[in-house]
């Protein structure tokens, strides 16, 4: 157990709809970081979050968004959801954020887009 | 920009052998470098890293990697291979200059060991 919670753990929507992923880090990590994991594009970097500030973005779509709230869990909004959207969305955390350290993940939310 | 290959999408051993997988990143300046196993449906678990210092890093569950700057390579080795390795690898690397923390991940490598 890595410490890091995600909900929910399996999402089913339709194209055309908005979810949200939900995750806090473990105790004292101040920083978030979101990867989407896809067969065809593999692991991909979206979005990180230090002390509620935005750090860093990758490859997040416009129709992706993110924010870190004072209690330091993040929350991922995915909107106007297309079939090619279904992968699994993993959160980690670290504590100061330094590319030096270990993120501790969690174990993901698997979203399916029909 | 930063990139890492994984060579071998899967990579299939016998109990007890030799595993080896492969990773070269390309950059300019030595990134950090890390490599993550994940098990079946679960999320990804650190198995050893290189930041600085000695370049042969030990990591959990027997694996070692050695970090060659002229190579641009960190491959990962274990002895002896055991069948609760089977999982897929992922080397990863964060740029030394990146002001976040993000991970570059490979493609992957899927390990298979055979009894």
């Amino acid at each position: 157990d890595s410490g890091v919670t995600q909900t929910p753990k399996h999402l089913i929507t339709a194209t055309g709809q908005r979810v949200t992923l939900r995750c806090s880090p473990r105790s004292g990590d101040l920083s978030v970081y979101w990867y989407q994991q896809s067969l065809d594009q593999g692991l991909q970097f979206l979005i990180q979050y230090y002390n509620g500030e935005e750090r860093a973005k990758g490859n997040i779509l416009e129709r992706f968004s993110a924010q870190q709230f004072p209690d330091l869990h993040s929350e991922l909004n995915l909107s106007s959801l297309e079939l090619g959207d279904s992968a699994l969305y993993f959160c980690a955390s670290t504590n100061s954020g330094s590319g030096r350290e270990t993120q501790y993940f969690g174990p993901g939310t698997r979203l399916l887009v029909l | 920009a930063q990139s890492v290959t994984q060579l071998g999408s899967h990579v299939s051993v016998s109990e007890g052998a030799l595993v080896l997988l492969r990773c070269n990143y390309s950059s300019s300046v030595p990134p950090y470098l890390f490599w993550y196993v994940q098990y079946p449906n679960q999320g990804l678990q650190l198995l050893l890293k290189y930041t600085t210092g000695a370049t042969l890093v030990k990591g959990i569950n027997g694996f070692e990697a050695e970090f060659k700057k002229s190579e641009t390579s960190f491959h990962l080795t274990k002895p002896s291979a055991h069948m609760s390795d089977a999982a897929e690898y992922f080397c990863a690397v964060s740029p030394y200059y990146n002001q976040g923390g993000k991970l570059i991940f490979g493609q992957g490598t899927e390990l298979s060991v055979k009894p």
